[in-house]
């Protein structure tokens, strides 16, 4: 059966960088995109990035770009994602998923919490 | 701000149908997609291209879209929907990046 799984919970200082990863197994690890989600406290989906990892094509959304780095592994089927500057409004559950040809989202992993703190 | 929009909560009483609607300019070309997310859980999967269930998903759940503006219909909604519900879709980029709306709160009671 398809599974992601996440690493766990991480906490931060402001301005340090956190590194999160998302093994996918019980399918072709090629054959589709994966993507980060992230959900601030009560609040709604964030859009954050997506790889593609057939080629290593990444794409972020522009509030993101230049602080978020995502990168894959073909030989362990993991994507990581690397999120720089960290500030408290990063605090976040983050969540990889599934994407597919039609932009949905049939796999979730189970979400790593990311708290930035002093 | 969200690409899509929806209303912050539906309030029903179990047995009734609940309808929680998204509306955005790019759903007219795009289609739209529906996760259940529960307290403390991660978003499943509910309704994908506008009106098809994945396997496994009650037949109670139903999608449907008009123009810029599309629906998710629980009939029959039991206390064990309530969840925050969340619409998707493509962002204008055209770059297949993702897209929400800001999550509807689903209250059966």
């Amino acid at each position: 059966q398809v599974q992601l799984v996440q690493s766990g919970a991480e906490v931060k200082k402001p301005g340090a960088s956190v590194r999160i990863s998302c093994k996918a197994s019980g399918y072709r690890f090629i054959s589709y995109s994966i993507h980060w989600v992230r959900q601030a406290p009560g609040q709604g989906l964030d859009w954050m990035a997506k790889v593609t990892p057939t080629n290593g094509d990444t794409d972020y959304a522009q509030k993101f770009q230049g602080r978020v780095s995502m990168t894959r592994d073909l030989s362990t089927n993991t994507v990581y994602m690397d999120v720089s500057g960290l500030t408290s409004e990063d605090t976040a559950m983050y969540f990889c998923a599934r994407g597919t040809i039609d932009d949905f989202f049939d796999f979730w992993g189970q979400g790593t919490l990311v708290s930035v703190s002093s | 701000s969200y690409d899509l929009t929806q209303p912050p909560s539906v309030s029903v009483s179990p047995g009734q149908t609940a309808r929680i609607t998204c509306s955005g300019d790019v759903l007219a070309k795009n289609y739209a997609h529906w996760y259940q997310q529960k307290s403390g859980q991660a978003p499943v999967l509910l309704i994908y291209k506008d009106t098809q269930r994945p396997p496994g998903i009650h037949e109670r759940f139903s999608g449907s879209k008009s123009g810029t503006v599309v629906a998710l219909t629980i009939t029959g909604a039991q206390v064990d929907d309530e969840a925050v519900y969340h619409c998707s879709s493509t962002d204008v980029s055209g770059h297949h990046r993702g897209a929400f709306g800001g999550g509807t709160k689903l209250t059966v009671l």
